[in-house]
């Protein structure tokens, strides 16, 4: 079954950094787009970031631009975000998600993982 | 970015239809999927493209388009329905690849 496994949260102080990795499993990782979404504590879902199945295409939120860096290791089933220059509204819920079809629909989630950014 | 807009709380009785709808000017090019979110919960797509329902997603759960207004009805809402529901479709200003609204919450009383 498919699964997507969130890692690399926690509390990191305003300015810092952090890397986000997502093991997948239970399907071809390198056949599928995917994406991060974050979610705020008690907020709605806000769309991150997006990385094409070879890596070569890339989007970013413009809240997250010039911040964060996606990628991903096709050979190691693994999807990363690198997170620095982190501010107080980067906290949130990142959640792992792969897309149905090119840029298409989110049909698996991870769990997630909080980043806290707090002095 | 283009913007998807959800009435905030809806309300519907026990056994009873509901349509929870999301409007944008994207929609009017581009089918809108759904996702339910319970507390605590990641998110579950219930509809995706025209009306298109994942395994293991009940059949009262059905989506609709028109114009710029997509609708994801629930038909004889149920007690475990009770969640966020929120709209994403792709973004028509080509600079995003996706959109969320801003969710809907789903009170079945």
């Amino acid at each position: 079954q498919v699964q997507l496994v969130e890692s690399g949260g926690g509390l990191v102080k305003p300015g810092g950094s952090l890397r986000l990795s997502c093991a997948a499993s239970g399907f071809t990782f390198s056949d599928y787009y995917m994406s991060w979404i974050r979610q705020a504590p008690g907020k709605g879902l806000e769309w991150v970031s997006y990385i094409s199945s070879s890596g070569s295409t890339i989007y970013y939120a413009d809240s997250v631009k010039g911040r964060f860096t996606i990628s991903r290791d096709n050979a190691k089933n693994s999807l990363y975000l690198q997170m620095n220059s982190l501010r107080a509204e980067d906290t949130a819920v990142y959640y792992c998600v792969r897309h149905l079809a090119v840029a298409g629909d989110f049909d698996y989630w991870g769990q997630g993982t909080l980043v806290t950014v707090s002095s | 970015s283009s913007e998807l807009t959800q009435d905030p709380a809806v309300s519907v009785a026990l056994g009873q239809t509901v349509r929870i709808t999301c409007q944008g000017d994207s929609l009017r090019s581009y089918y809108a999927s759904w996702y339910q979110q319970k507390p605590g919960q990641a998110p579950v797509l219930v509809i995706y493209g025209k009306n298109n329902r994942p395994s293991g997603i009940p059949d009262r759960f059905s989506g609709s388009s028109s114009g710029n207004t997509a609708s994801l009805t629930i038909t004889g809402a149920q007690a475990e329905d009770e969640a966020d529901y929120y709209c994403n479709s792709r973004d028509s200003s080509g600079n995003h690849p996706r959109v969320f609204g801003g969710g809907t919450k789903l009170t079945v009383l």
